[in-house]
C-alpha cells in the first residue's frame, strides 16, 4: 500500500503562494497522485492529479520529480477562503489501496 | 450535471437501531466508495460497490453492510449500532472498475449521531 507523508498544519497569509509537500517513497508505476480539499461537514473535492513533471489547471499546480517520490501542491495567491484541510493520495486501481492519511490543515490569515 | 447525492444529511439514531443511508452516483459512474470519517479525523475506506458486486471492503464488522442497486445508487446499512458509529458518511464514484485515475467525485455526506 502506498503510503503518504504531509505536514500536519501549515500556516499563510492571504495573497501568499502556499505549497504543500508530500511523500510517497513506495509509489508504484501506474500510480496516480491525486491531491483533495475538504471543508468541515463537506465531502472532499477533487484539485488536481499527476503521473509525472507538472500539471496546472485554473486552481493550482502539482509539481512531480523524476522519482515521483514526493510532490508538492502549489496554490498560487491563496485567499481566507482556501482554509481548509488538503489530503494528498497515491493510487491507480481500487479505493482498498488508497490510503487517506491525516492530511494538512491549511490556515489562511489576513 | 447533477453531482452525487447523498441522503439524509443528518441522521439521529439511538444505540442498537439500525441506520440506512442512501448514495446516487454520478451519471455513467458504476463504482460507488463508502467512506467513514470520525470528527476531526482523516477517511476510513468501508466498501466498494462495481457493477452491483461488492469488490471490497475495508476493516470493519460485518454490521457494516450495504449494496447496489441496477441504477447504480447504493445504501449503506449498519446493524447494532454504537456510540463510536457517529460520524460523517461519505459516498464517492468513479468511472468503472475502480479506477483512481481520473479520482473520485464525493458526495456532501451522511452526518450520522448515535445517541
Amino acid at each position: 500500500l502506498a503510503k503518504t507523508t504531509q505536514p500536519i498544519s501549515m500556516d499563510s497569509y492571504e495573497g501568499q503562494e502556499v505549497n504543500i509537500t508530500c511523500s510517497h517513497n513506495n509509489i508504484a508505476t501506474n500510480d496516480y497522485i491525486t491531491w483533495y480539499q475538504q471543508f468541515p461537514s463537506q465531502g472532499p473535492r477533487f484539485i488536481i492529479q499527476g503521473y509525472k513533471t507538472k500539471v496546472t489547471n485554473e486552481v493550482a499546480s502539482l509539481f512531480i520529480p523524476a522519482d515521483r517520490k514526493s510532490s508538492t501542491l502549489s496554490l498560487p495567491r491563496v485567499s481566507l477562503s482556501d482554509t481548509a484541510v488538503y489530503y494528498c493520495l497515491v493510487g491507480y486501481s481500487s479505493a482498498s489501496k488508497i490510503i487517506f492519511g491525516s492530511g494538512t490543515r491549511l490556515s489562511i490569515r489576513p | 450535471e447533477a453531482g452525487v447525492t447523498q441522503s439524509p444529511t443528518h441522521l439521529i439514531k439511538t444505540r442498537g437501531q439500525q441506520a440506512t443511508l442512501r448514495c446516487s452516483p454520478i451519471s455513467g459512474h458504476t463504482s460507488v466508495y463508502w467512506y467513514q470519517q470520525a470528527l476531526g479525523l482523516g477517511l476510513q475506506f468501508l466498501l466498494w460497490y462495481d457493477e452491483g458486486e461488492e469488490r471490497n471492503r475495508g476493516n470493519f464488522p460485518p454490521r457494516f453492510s450495504g449494496r447496489q442497486f441496477p441504477n447504480y445508487s447504493s445504501e449503506l446499512n449498519v446493524n447494532a449500532l454504537e456510540l463510536e458509529d457517529s460520524a460523517l458518511y461519505l459516498c464517492a464514484s468513479s468511472e468503472g472498475q475502480g479506477r483512481f485515475a481520473g479520482g473520485y467525485t464525493f458526495g456532501s455526506g451522511t452526518r450520522l449521531t448515535v445517541v
